[in-house]
């Protein structure tokens, strides 16, 4: 069975350029969920999906993030314009309900020059 | 004073070794996660616990609510456990998000 996949593995671009990552979740999960994970702060949710609908954004740092799920299959997290402070380990995950054991994707590892 | 604490912070075993990883937390819960990530990054959902006791292997997690705290032992540990254990909690009332803890790094030496 496919995983959770997210691409790209890693990503490296300079400041000010926009960033775009990517997520497919486990067919006929849900529930979608978008981290970060950094040395200084660990594992941070940022927002999360039910049913394709974002539920809880609190966890958005600023203007500068958004996060889409057109459909069932698919989410990107877009950060426009990128800033070093960015850099960081991005993780998706997807589970068959909120109260269900999810299940993470290998993480995007992105590098703001 | 972060909601989900872990203790140790980095844990070094000898091979052959019990080894508990302990978690405590601050709010009402509906359950509580550890997970493992590996050195090469990828995260693993090891369990998900509301009460009592869950085996799976090697790997033991318990939990006590009215004490808000929770243990992941590792009985008989080998090298290739070596990785980050994260306790993660679901606040009651939530819909699925999780509160994480900073993790135990933990190395066990062949």
């Amino acid at each position: 069975d496919a995983g959770v996949i997210q691409s790209p593995r890693h990503e490296v671009t300079e400041m000010g350029q926009e960033v775009t990552l990517r997520c497919k979740p486990i067919s006929g999960h849900n529930s979608l969920f978008w981290y970060r994970q950094t040395m200084m702060r660990g594992l941070e949710l940022l927002i999360y999906f039910n049913n394709n609908v974002p539920i809880d954004d609190s966890g958005m740092p600023e203007d500068r993030f958004s996060a889409k799920m057109p459909n069932a299959s698919f989410s990107t997290l877009k950060i426009q314009p990128s800033e070093p402070r960015d850099s960081a380990v991005y993780f998706c995950a997807s589970s068959f309900s909120g109260n269900q054991p999810q299940h993470f994707g290998d993480g995007t590892r992105l590098s703001i020059l | 004073k972060n909601e989900v604490e872990q203790s140790p912070q980095n844990l070094t075993a000898q091979e052959g070794e019990f080894i508990t990883i302990n978690c405590s937390y601050s709010v009402g819960i509906s359950a509580l996660h550890w997970l493992q990530q590996h050195p090469g990054g990828g995260i693993v959902s090891l369990f998900m616990l509301s009460s009592g006791k869950k085996k799976h292997g090697r790997l033991i997690a318990t939990i006590n609510i009215q004490e808000k705290h929770s243990s992941l032992h590792i009985t008989a540990s080998h090298p290739r456990d070596s990785a980050v254990y994260i306790c993660a909690v679901r606040s009651k009332g939530s819909q699925g998000n999780l509160i994480f803890g900073k993790g135990t790094k933990l190395s066990v030496k062949p």
